[in-house]
Parts: C-alpha cells; sequence; structure tokens
C-alpha cells in the first residue's frame, strides 16, 4: 500500500529561524514528489517537485532534497517569515499500472511567533 | 488564485440530508479531483474525472457519487449523510490525467449536525 509519512506532525519555531520538515514514502514505483503548502481555509499550492533523478531543487526560501534509495525527501526552510505559518505536505505520486494518483501525507503544521 | 472555484464555501446540514458541492476547473483543464480532509486528517483522494469521464476512484463511499459535465465542471453528491461527513472537500484540477501538479480550489466546509 502506498503510504507517506511526515515528520513531525507540528513545529513552532521563532520568525527569522530555519526549520527542516521530514517525508519518508513508500510509493512504488516512484515517478515524482511535491511538497504543497496549505495555509488555513485554503487549497494546497505546489512548492516544488522532484524527480527519480534530482537531488535538491530551491524555490526562493524552499529547499527540497531527496533521496531516492532511502526514500526520503525532506522541505527546507531558511529565515523563517510569518507568512510561512501553513501546513506543509509532502505528496508522491506513482508511475504503474495505469495508476497516477498522488498519494498525500497528513501534513506537518509550521507555525512561526514573531 | 488558482482559477478552481467550489461553491459553497461552507454547508450546514441534517443527518440523514442529502447535498451537491460544485466544482468548476482551471480554463483549459481536463481533469477534475474530489478530495475530502477531515479534521487531523490528510487529503483522501474521493475519485478522478477525465474529459467527463471517471479515470480513477478512491475511498468514495457508496453514499457519494459525482460527475464531469460536458463543460467540464464537476458536481460531488453526498446522501445520507452522517456526522463523520463532516469535512472540508475540495475539488482539484490538471490538465492531464496523469500529472501529480494539481490546482485546488478553496474547498467546501460541510457541517452535518
Amino acid at each position: 500500500k502506498n503510504q507517506v509519512e511526515q515528520s513531525p506532525q507540528s513545529l513552532i519555531i521563532l520568525e527569522g529561524k530555519n526549520c527542516t520538515l521530514q517525508c519518508n514514502y513508500t510509493v512504488s514505483p516512484f515517478s515524482n514528489l511535491r511538497w504543497y503548502k496549505q495555509d488555513t481555509g485554503r487549497g494546497p499550492v505546489s512548492l516544488t517537485i522532484m524527480t527519480f533523478s534530482e537531488n535538491t531543487k530551491s524555490n526562493g526560501r524552499y529547499t527540497a532534497t531527496l533521496d531516492a534509495d532511502t526514500k526520503q525527501s525532506s522541505l527546507h526552510i531558511t529565515a523563517s517569515q510569518l507568512s510561512d505559518s501553513a501546513s506543509y505536505i509532502c505528496v508522491v505520486s506513482p508511475n504503474s499500472g495505469g495508476s497516477y494518483i498522488p498519494t498525500f501525507g497528513r501534513g506537518t503544521s509550521l507555525i512561526v511567533h514573531p | 488564485d488558482s482559477g478552481v472555484t467550489q461553491t459553497p464555501k461552507h454547508l450546514i446540514t441534517a443527518t440523514g440530508q442529502r447535498v451537491t458541492l460544485r466544482c468548476s476547473p482551471r480554463s483549459g483543464d481536463l481533469s477534475v479531483y474530489w478530495y475530502q480532509q477531515s479534521l487531523d486528517q490528510g487529503l483522501q483522494f474521493l475519485i478522478q474525472y477525465y474529459n467527463g469521464e471517471e479515470r480513477a476512484k478512491g475511498n468514495i463511499l457508496e453514499r457519494f457519487s459525482a460527475q464531469q459535465f460536458p463543460d467540464l465542471h464537476s458536481e460531488l453528491n453526498l446522501s445520507s449523510l452522517e456526522l463523520g461527513d463532516s469535512a472540508l472537500y475540495f475539488c482539484a484540477s490538471s490538465t492531464r490525467w496523469d500529472t501529480s501538479k494539481l490546482f485546488f480550489g478553496s474547498g467546501t466546509q460541510l457541517s452535518v449536525l
């Protein structure tokens, strides 16, 4: 069964600090991994996509890493801002058997305090 | 703004009732997905339509049904509602049926009392 596990479940940091969110998955065969940001009361928005051959990808203050061998990914947020307060969801997509439906993790709830 | 429109934003109803949630995808997107998000739960995939045809089915209850119309908008029908059906229901759209880049609407918050 395809699964995506995220940790920590929640995280509180001070504005300006860095943080790292973790994602482990069992989706196979693997196609790609996305990190989404979901603000409270809104739909998720894609931040980054990583394919099998990519190890690191940055999008502004967000840097995602992928280790396809250990099936782990991380999202590093640098110099956090109040607007980073949101849920960050790891989403992994398969690539076979006609099933391309992505599997969503439960998300990490990040709160940035001033 | 993702370009995906969901109505209504909020819906309050009683157990045993039936409701319809509506979704208009981004202009040009042929694929529509429905997801359910309960408190402290991840997004659970319900069903996907592509160009009017059902493409994939997830954990959708028999009391729930959906369809995609010729103009590509989609409706999710929830019947015989139970307290446990209270959740945020998201619609998402994409250009292709086999892509992971989904554009989400703002959701419909359903409260069953």
